[in-house]
């Protein structure tokens, strides 16, 4: 059971790149989502999805878009990658409440 | 709206002293209330929930509705403690059958050996 995965770990882009950042999860829950952490900004949310097949918005959802490919996987793109979106993007799943989080991704754009 | 608060950046502390992480929220339905955990450059954990009021690695943390208060306490801190807390509220997203976790900016807890 491994939980929340992620790829890739780390990635470095170039202003104007595109990348699409993957997660997946084996627990069976309905409700996944996509934050982003920044120092002294804790973490907000970018986009979750309730269920299959549904999608909404966050706080800060500019610049990217998601897919909720299944039940499992949660993908979030970057179409145009710019320095502000320089971060660390962590994924999480959720039954109900409590959510359980992966290992983040690292991404640094120049 | 739903806002948590955690009113210090960075908490030091002797190893063996009591630790109090400070977390207040703001929300006009029935809260429930998180402590997350995160070590150097991991992913977050859960330490605590308030509907469970268990105690974790020593952490205990009880919700005070008058207050709107749901403090982290630890009686003697180690130096594994060294981290970054997060406290955090859950609320239903209205229509959708998700939840929300609303969280404060973080406080990072150094103990000093």
């Amino acid at each position: 059971n491994a939980g929340v995965t992620q790829t890739p770990k780390f990635q470095v882009l170039k202003t104007g790149q595109s990348m699409t950042l993957q997660c997946a999860q084996d627990m069976n829950h309905n409700s996944m989502y996509w934050y982003r952490q920044d120092p002294g900004m804790g973490l907000r949310l970018i986009y979750y999805s309730a269920s299959e097949g549904t999608t909404d918005k966050g706080e800060v959802p500019n610049g990217y878009n998601v897919s909720r490919l299944n039940k499992r996987e949660f993908s979030l793109r970057l179409e145009s990658a710019a320095p502000s979106q320089t971060s660390v993007y962590f994924c999480a799943s959720s039954p109900q409440g409590t959510q359980f989080f992966g290992p983040g991704t690292r991404l640094t754009v120049l | 709206a739903q806002r948590v608060t955690q009113p210090e950046k960075l908490l030091s502390v002797f190893k063996g002293a009591p630790v109090e992480l400070k977390c207040n929220y703001s929300y006009s339905g029935s809260p429930e209330l998180f402590w997350y955990v995160q070590y150097s450059r991991q992913r977050l954990q859960l330490l605590l929930r308030h509907i469970s009021r268990e105690s974790i690695k020593g952490f205990t943390a009880d919700l005070n509705k008058g207050e709107t208060s749901f403090h982290l306490k630890k009686p003697f801190a180690q130096e594994e403690d060294s981290a970054m807390y997060y406290c955090a509220l859950s609320s239903r997203y209205s229509g959708a059958g998700s939840y929300q976790l609303t969280f404060g900016k973080g406080t990072k807890l150094s103990v000093i050996p």
